[in-house]
């Protein structure tokens, strides 16, 4: 089963709405990562939320993380078209191996200017 | 401070070839890892490395795959008898040497093409 599995897969809204980006998994973590990739580009972070943490902001952006669902959510306010890109979730699952990053196969999200 | 940089950052090779990535880390990050993205997929871990050492290399083909991470210089994949299959974005990905919980720090892929 994988692990770090976004919902919805393709997102497509227009500019000034609200995005919302689910993630779920399976095992305990130690925390969970959000990335960002343009079209064929490299990953970049975005923020970070630790598994004794509940909601964290950055920005225009607001992590949630529930364990007790194993699910988090990336809510980004206000989009704007260089918002457009995919966005993965990433889980450093607890116990061994802990360092790998097992991500998801992301969400595409599209703003319309 | 230079991010994680990687090249080339595209490479085209015919079957049969050999493919080598390199990776330098952000200064100060002694950890390396690699992860291979397939189309319209994510990330999958493949080897983690720190100097001199391969820690885990559970996600790893285990043939014609090998990566290293020498006391001097940057990292590398290598990749034997490149088969079609091989076409993907290689990217590697650095981090302090702290812990347990820390970011991984991204460089912007190598994308092979093997024709």
């Amino acid at each position: 089963s994988q692990q770090g599995e976004e919902d919805p897969q393709a997102l497509s809204i227009q500019e000034g709405e609200n995005a919302t980006m689910n993630c779920s998994y399976k095992t305990s973590i130690n925390n969970l990562q959000w990335y960002r990739q343009n079209s064929g580009r490299g990953l970049v972070h975005l923020i970070l939320i630790r598994s004794n943490e509940r909601e964290k902001h950055s920005g225009r952006l607001r992590v949630t993380l529930d364990t007790s669902k194993k699910s988090s959510s990336l809510l980004i306010t206000a989009s704007r078209a260089a918002d457009t890109a995919s966005y993965f979730c990433a889980t450093e699952h607890s116990g061994a191996g802990s360092y790998q990053l097992t991500f998801g196969k992301g969400t595409k999200l599209s703003v319309i200017p | 401070n230079a991010g994680v940089m990687q090249n080339p950052r595209h490479l085209v090779r015919r079957r049969g070839q050999e493919a080598r990535l390199r990776c330098s880390p952000m200064k100060g990050h002694s950890h390396v890892y690699w992860y291979r993205q397939l189309p319209e997929e994510g990330l999958k871990f493949m080897v983690y490395l720190q100097k001199e050492n391969i820690i885990d290399e559970s996600g790893m083909p285990k043939e014609r795959f090998s990566a290293e991470f020498p006391k001097e210089g940057p990292s590398i994949l290598r990749i034997q008898q490149v088969v079609r299959g091989d076409s993907a974005a290689y990217f590697c990905a650095s981090s302090p040497p702290s812990g347990p919980t820390y970011e991984q720090y991204f460089g912007p892929g190598t994308r092979l093409t093997v024709t």
